[in-house]
């Protein structure tokens, strides 16, 4: 059962306009969200991170929301660069449990 | 400040054999994770250990096991290896302290049975 799901494998955008990844769980007891990123051929890097008290965290480019009533979470980044294509991740945590569950990923082409 | 080293970072064994996978986390690190990444199933969690001892484990069958030693350095072994195990495992590294719940993850290693 995925608790962590990523429903879009893949996503278009033009360079210069806005990325949304979008990304549902279904385990209300998750206390914290993470998004990473990841290139062919590497380990997943960290991106931003969103408590489950908050709403909303900025961080450069990244912004990600939390609607907890929907269980629904998106990261946003603009604008989208030649640099951007890779798989993101989005992942969560239980309550007191360290272990960090992972989405299946969105690729995340940038069109010219 | 070294990142997590995984080796080998290529590997190539026929079904039925037994692998290792060396994980070295970031220093200070004492919690180590080893993950598996497929195509079909993204990051699947394996298990994670923590100042030697297993704190949490995924849903993998038990030919799938882990060690982690007093310098925090972990090994994961694959007994009676099938084709499925193909895939990359990667393995991550955290000081699991305050409420940092990033990892730091190492490159993986890219496992292929035939």
């Amino acid at each position: 059962d995925q608790q962590v799901k990523q429903n879009s494998p893949s996503l278009s955008v033009q360079e210069g306009r806005i990325s949304i990844l979008n990304c549902d769980y279904t385990n209300s007891m998750f206390d914290y969200f993470l998004w990473y990123k990841k290139y062919p051929a590497e380990g997943p890097t960290f991106l931003i991170s969103i408590s489950s008290i908050k709403d909303k965290n900025e961080d450069g480019r990244f912004t990600v929301f939390l609607n907890k009533s929907a269980k629904h979470l998106s990261l946003h980044m603009v604008p989208s660069q030649p640099r951007d294509p890779a798989v993101y991740f989005c992942a969560a945590t239980l309550n007191r449990d360290d272990k960090i569950i992972f989405g299946k990923g969105t690729r995340l082409h940038i069109l010219p | 400040k070294a990142g997590v080293t995984q080796t080998p970072r290529y590997l190539i064994k026929t079904r039925g054999q037994q692998v290792t996978l060396s994980c070295s986390p970031i220093s200070g690190h004492r919690s180590v994770s080893w993950y598996q990444q497929t195509p079909g199933q993204g990051l699947q969690f394996l298990f994670e250990y923590f100042s030697e001892t297993q704190r949490n484990k995924g849903n993998f069958p038990g030919r799938f096991s882990g060690r982690q030693f007093s310098n925090s350095r972990s090994e994961m072994n694959v007994s009676t290896l099938e084709l499925g195990d193909s895939a990359l495992y990667l393995c991550a590294s955290s000081t699991r302290t305050g409420v940092n719940y990033g990892y730091t993850f190492g490159s993986g290693t890219r496992l292929t049975v035939v």
